[in-house]
């Protein structure tokens, strides 16, 4: 089975700010890596898709790169709306999983 | 509008059963893999369990032999059977769609349904 890790856990920015969460996978999984944003009380939402793939509607501050083990979520210019948890997925394999989460919070 | 409608969660004894079901409307069921995906209020996500569209199943080992996933096309309804629950199995569960594309991806989910299982 593949174990997603993220990091940080927790987070705490600037509206403005410039942040990155990281995600690495226990072993390759190419490109099938997903980003969800979940806020409090709400539903996971895709953000990201295989790896660097905007899902239509999202904004063009969010970001995604990385291949293989390694993957990269940044916001470039953090909005008030954007404080929520995020967690990466892989789609390699089954089972699939889940980094265990970031928690974005405002500082 | 593309929709998952969950329901059957509530308060089980350990050891009890429950069944959930999700209603999907807005697209062809039949053509996509269904997935369940359960969140402990406050914590992560944690996949359950999936069923392809030629009906093949696979589980997560913490509920391999207890849960089995099934799915009606005709009805367009998914379904959790979930037997001999644990204290650990309470949870939100959700009902996700897979879609297929340049990767795989979980792009439409239900509310969720909640399921407690306590004495």
């Amino acid at each position: 089975d593949i174990q997603m890790t993220q990091s940080p856990s927790s987070l705490s920015a600037f509206v403005g700010d410039r942040v990155t969460i990281t995600c690495r996978s226990s072993q390759s999984i190419t490109g099938y890596l997903n980003w969800y944003q979940q806020k409090p009380g709400k539903v996971p939402k895709l953000l990201i898709y295989a790896a660097s793939s905007l899902q239509s509607g999202v904004p063009s501050r969010f970001s995604g790169s990385g291949s293989g083990t390694d993957f990269t979520l940044t916001i470039s210019s953090l909005q008030p709306e954007d404080f929520a948890t995020y967690f990466c997925q892989q789609s390699y394999s089954i089972p699939r999983s889940f980094g265990q989460g970031t928690k974005l919070e405002i500082k | 509008e593309v929709q998952l409608v969950e329901s059957g969660g509530g308060l089980v004894q350990p050891g009890g059963s429950l069944r959930l079901s999700c209603a999907a409307s807005g697209f062809t069921f039949s053509s996509y893999d269904m997935h369940w995906v359960r969140q402990v209020i406050g914590k992560g996500l944690e996949w359950v369990s999936a069923i392809g569209t030629l009906g093949d199943t696979y589980y997560a080992v913490s509920v391999k032999g207890r849960f089995t996933i099934s799915r009606e096309n005709a009805k367009n309804t998914l379904y959790l059977q979930m037997n001999t629950l644990r204290a650990g199995d309470t949870a939100v569960y959700y009902c996700v769609r897979e879609f297929v594309g340049t990767t795989n991806t979980f792009d439409v989910w239900g509310q969720g349904t909640m399921v407690t299982v306590s004495s």
